[in-house]
């Protein structure tokens, strides 16, 4: 089946630092999403972006379905975006995500 | 907003039991689907469905059964409980098959 594969596994950063965590993906997809879980283990859907670039206020996704891989932007980070960001493909298979931790 | 419950948050069984989660969804979508999330294993799909009455197998069925009788209701059965299905399961829907999913809060299931 297809292989997710997620960077940098933890993350770390100061409040009001950018961020960029990459997702890689081992055969062509018709359905990428990234998800944010919470600490309290809810997850939910940021994007739904197969192909393209899409920005919701200080997050924006880009895939590039041709070389197989789709980066998530976290700009001026805030505590509560703290949590683990996973990216899952087709039906769907997620990646083991990575653990973002914003510092005060 | 699309929502997503599940029956119960946190669950402890004993081996050998028959255990039931509940999911429901209140915005008439087609498709649904349960996971499994374990530490170091990310999230696995065990079994999904496209219609009332319809289910398919995901990655990692063994153990576990399904039941779609009406389209908002999807329930996860597990026929006798083992230890290794301790793990957080977690419930979603969609309207198109590979659309934008929607999960539910999860229930943490501990089996003894």
């Amino acid at each position: 089946g297809i292989q997710v594969e997620q960077s940098p596994p933890d993350l770390i950063l100061q409040e009001g630092a950018n961020s960029t965590l990459r997702c890689n993906f081992s055969d062509s997809v018709n359905n990428l999403q990234w998800f944010h879980q919470n600490p309290w283990g809810q997850l939910i859907n940021l994007f739904y972006i197969p192909s393209g670039t899409k920005q919701n206020g200080r997050l924006s996704a880009t895939t590039v379905a041709t070389e197989r891989y789709s980066l998530l932007y976290i700009s001026s980070s805030q505590t509560t975006d703290s949590g683990v960001y996973f990216c899952a493909v087709e039906k769907l298979t997620f990646g083991t995500g990575t653990r973002l931790t914003i510092i005060p | 907003d699309v929502k997503v419950t599940q029956s119960s948050r946190y669950l402890v069984k004993r081996t050998g039991e028959k255990v039931f989660l509940e999911c429901v969804q209140d915005m008439d979508h087609e498709n649904m689907f349960w996971y499994r999330q374990d530490p170091g294993l990310g999230l696995r799909l065990i079994y999904f469905s496209y219609d009332v009455k319809m289910k398919e197998k995901g990655d990692i069925p063994e153990g576990y059964s399904v039941s779609r009788e009406k389209k908002e209701r999807f329930s996860l059965i597990l026929e006798s409980a083992s230890t290794n299905q301790t793990s957080m399961y977690l419930c979603a829907s969609s309207f198109n098959f590979r659309g934008e999913q929607f999960f539910g809060p999860g229930t943490r299931l501990t089996v003894l």
